[in-house]
């Protein structure tokens, strides 16, 4: 079954707007990551999220976390051109090794 | 800041060849994973590697595949007799343990043709 969904499928917005993200997952986790990807490339970690946690920021950068909703959101603030990705979140459950990842919004920040 | 490298960043080979693709992880991690991105698609787990062995293997990760670490340094994916099916981004990555972030790789670019 799948883990996480986020939402929506992609998101085109001017730059200097804030862009939502959502991600719903089905297990309990242990952490909660944001990764982005620019077109064929690596992946690179933005964020991890703990269980026990419920807001966390880093620069432009803000999560939540609801364990009750199993939900997340990635906000980006004042968003630039460069922030044009794709953004992925992936679950780190408690029972495994493995990132179960979700499919993924592509951002399209429009100058 | 420290990366994980991996080499080649794109590789193209003949179905049934065989391939490794390889890996430095991050020399104080101790987790260490390969991830496949077939293109358009989500990220799947194939297999991570802890203490010297595999720790959890996905259903991709058949007898077609097999990981080493042979020295403290690499870390490889070799891949035997490769299908059409097989052409994907495969990312290694590596952590420094649970409830730490992953550090991946800039991926290698399998085409099988």
């Amino acid at each position: 079954s799948q883990q996480g969904e986020e939402d929506p499928q992609a998101l085109s917005i001017q730059e200097g707007e804030n862009a939502t993200m959502n991600c719903s997952y089905k297990t309990s986790i242990n952490n909660l990551q944001w990764y982005r990807q620019n077109s064929g490339r690596g992946l690179v970690h933005l964020i991890l999220i703990r269980s026990n946690e419920r807001e966390k920021h880093s620069g432009r950068l803000r999560v939540t976390l609801d364990t009750s909703k199993k939900s997340s959101s990635l906000l980006i603030t004042a968003s630039r051109a460069a922030d044009t990705a794709s953004y992925f979140c992936a679950t780190d459950a408690y029972s495994n090794y493995q990132l179960i990842w979700g499919a993924g919004t592509k951002l399209i920040i429009k100058p | 800041e420290p990366e994980v490298t991996q080499t080649p960043s794109h590789q193209v080979t003949q179905m049934g060849q065989e391939v490794i693709l390889r890996c430095v992880p991050i020399s104080n991690h101790l987790y260490f994973y390969w991830y496949r991105q077939i293109l358009g698609q989500k990220v799947e787990f194939l297999v991570s590697f802890y203490n010297n062995e595999i720790s959890e293997k996905s259903e991709i990760f058949d007898d077609q595949f097999s990981v080493e670490r042979p020295d403290g340094s690499n870390f490889t994916l070799k891949i035997r007799s490769t299908k059409l099916e097989d052409s994907a981004m495969y990312f290694c990555a590596s952590r420094l343990g649970q409830n730490y972030g992953y550090t991946f790789g800039s991926g290698t670019r399998l085409t099988v043709v």
